[in-house]
């Protein structure tokens, strides 16, 4: 089957650096979105990986493994602003995005 | 660019009525639109997908005919519930995309609330 995990919950302070992990099994492979969600709010896109490697923009980072099925989102200089969910979302093979259940950073001053 | 709008933002409904939700693409031309249903602190449900001008792909489990959806144009879809019941409460997130390869945006969600 088709499955994303990712933890339900993470803590940092501001200022600091966090990552989050993403780990994905799917059936076939066209890339791995972040997207950010405020409570009350719809997501908004963060950032698309289809090639191993880091790709950076600004504050945020975003690194993909395909041969590990693996993610990791990097946040730096947190904000408090970033206290939000980050929903990893993996595409299959027919194009549908596989949703994770989102991770919910909490930023401490 | 790449705005999406969705109308009403909120609603409050009651039970057996039916509502509908809107959801429009501003700046650009979807050749997709997605159907997402999210409760509180759950992660996205995907409903059903549609491309202009055919039938939707409702996934399984979702009702079609209480669900109804409709992609008249490339900047129009929407979603219909019928016969609405409380438990249909809950929050409704259109997105839009084109090309097979595209990012998703979003739109602002409905929040609906069946009494």
């Amino acid at each position: 089957g088709q499955n994303i995990d990712q933890p339900t919950e993470m803590t940092a302070t501001e200022g600091a650096i966090v990552q989050i992990n993403c780990t994905y099994q799917t059936s076939g492979f066209n890339g791995l979105f972040w997207y950010q969600q405020h409570a009350g709010e719809a997501p908004t896109f963060l950032s698309y990986n289809v090639l191993d490697g880091l790709e950076e923009k600004g504050r945020f980072s975003s690194f993909l493994s395909r041969s590990k099925g693996y993610s990791y989102l990097l946040l730096k200089e947190l904000q408090m602003k970033d206290s939000a969910s980050y929903l990893c979302a993996a595409m299959d093979s027919n194009y549908q995005l596989i949703w994770g259940a989102g991770t919910k950073l909490i930023i401490k001053p | 660019g790449a705005v999406v709008s969705q109308h009403p933002s909120w609603v409050i409904c009651k039970s057996g009525t039916s509502v509908k939700i809107e959801c429009r693409s501003l700046d650009f031309q979807a050749t997709t639109m997605f159907w997402y249903r999210q409760f509180p602190k759950q992660s996205l449900m995907l409903m059903a997908t549609s491309n202009e001008g055919s039938k939707a792909t409702y996934e399984q489990g979702v009702e079609k005919d209480k669900f109804l959806i409709n992609h008249a144009s490339l900047t129009l879809s929407t979603l219909t519930v019928t016969s609405a019941h409380p438990e249909d409460s809950s929050f409704y997130i259109c997105s839009a995309s084109w090309g097979e390869v595209g990012e998703q945006y979003f739109g602002p969600g409905t929040r609906l609330t069946v009494t």
